[in-house]
């Protein structure tokens, strides 16, 4: 059973940089697609970005070239660094990884962590 | 970016009562492979979501048959036959044909 687990700081000062990684086990990393959602606190989804082990990188344009997506194969893990951060990033990140089927749904899930932007 | 609008935002089900919850594209969801790529998913409480619905109408290994989707190109629905109380949480559909990927509102689902 592949498991994500979320990490990094759980509260980053406004203008700093937010950073987290996702540790993937049960599973590799290699040939899927990973991806960062997160959701503010009492509101819904929203997708931010998604890597796969081939390179390919694509953003959520809302994040203004604000957020980097990674990923180390050796380490099985993939990370988000959020740049220049104000308090409308305050949300619960979970990543997910895409399952390799049709439309690449998110069929695993890390529980979340919740990051705090504030002085 | 597609946007997504789920109706309606909260229902009240009592228990064996089916429920049905619609979803509505901005555009076409139809994909070069004939499926719809829209998903459908479940945050409950407290969890993260968990993956109910894939391209319209596959169900995900291990969800209930009395899980449903169906629907194409801007209308799609997502149907329990019988609510359980177990079912209780808030339901999104999300775009999965361009990026970025978009989710609905979300609606609430409580037993009555």
């Amino acid at each position: 059973q592949v498991q994500l687990q979320e990490s990094g700081p759980r509260l980053v000062k406004p203008s700093e940089t937010l950073s987290l990684t996702c540790t993937v086990s049960g599973g590799s990393v290699t040939n899927y697609y990973w991806s960062w959602v997160r959701q503010p606190p009492g509101k819904g989804l929203e997708w931010v970005a998604h890597v796969h082990s081939n390179g390919d990188t694509t953003y959520n344009p809302s994040l203004k070239s604000r957020a980097t997506i990674s990923l180390d194969t050796s380490e099985n893990r993939f990370s988000l660094t959020l740049r220049s951060v104000t308090a409308t990033d305050t949300a619960v990140y979970f990543c997910a990884r895409h399952w390799g089927l049709l439309s690449h749904p998110f069929d695993f899930w890390g529980q979340g962590m919740l990051v705090t932007v504030s002085s | 970016d597609i946007v997504m609008t789920q109706s309606p935002l909260s229902l009240s089900v009592t228990p064996g009562e089916p429920a049905s919850i619609s979803c509505r594209s901005s555009q076409s969801l139809q994909h070069s492979s004939g499926y719809n790529f829209v998903d459908w998913y479940l945050q409950k409480a407290g969890q993260s979501p968990q993956l109910l619905i894939y391209s319209g109408f596959n169900r995900a290994s291990g969800v209930p048959d009395r899980f449903s989707g169906s629907g194409s190109g801007t209308d799609f629905t997502l149907k329990i036959s019988r609510v359980e109380a177990e079912d209780v949480g808030v339901y999104y559909c999300m775009q999965a044909l361009q990026d970025p990927r978009t989710f609905g509102q979300g609606t609430n689902v409580e037993i009555k």
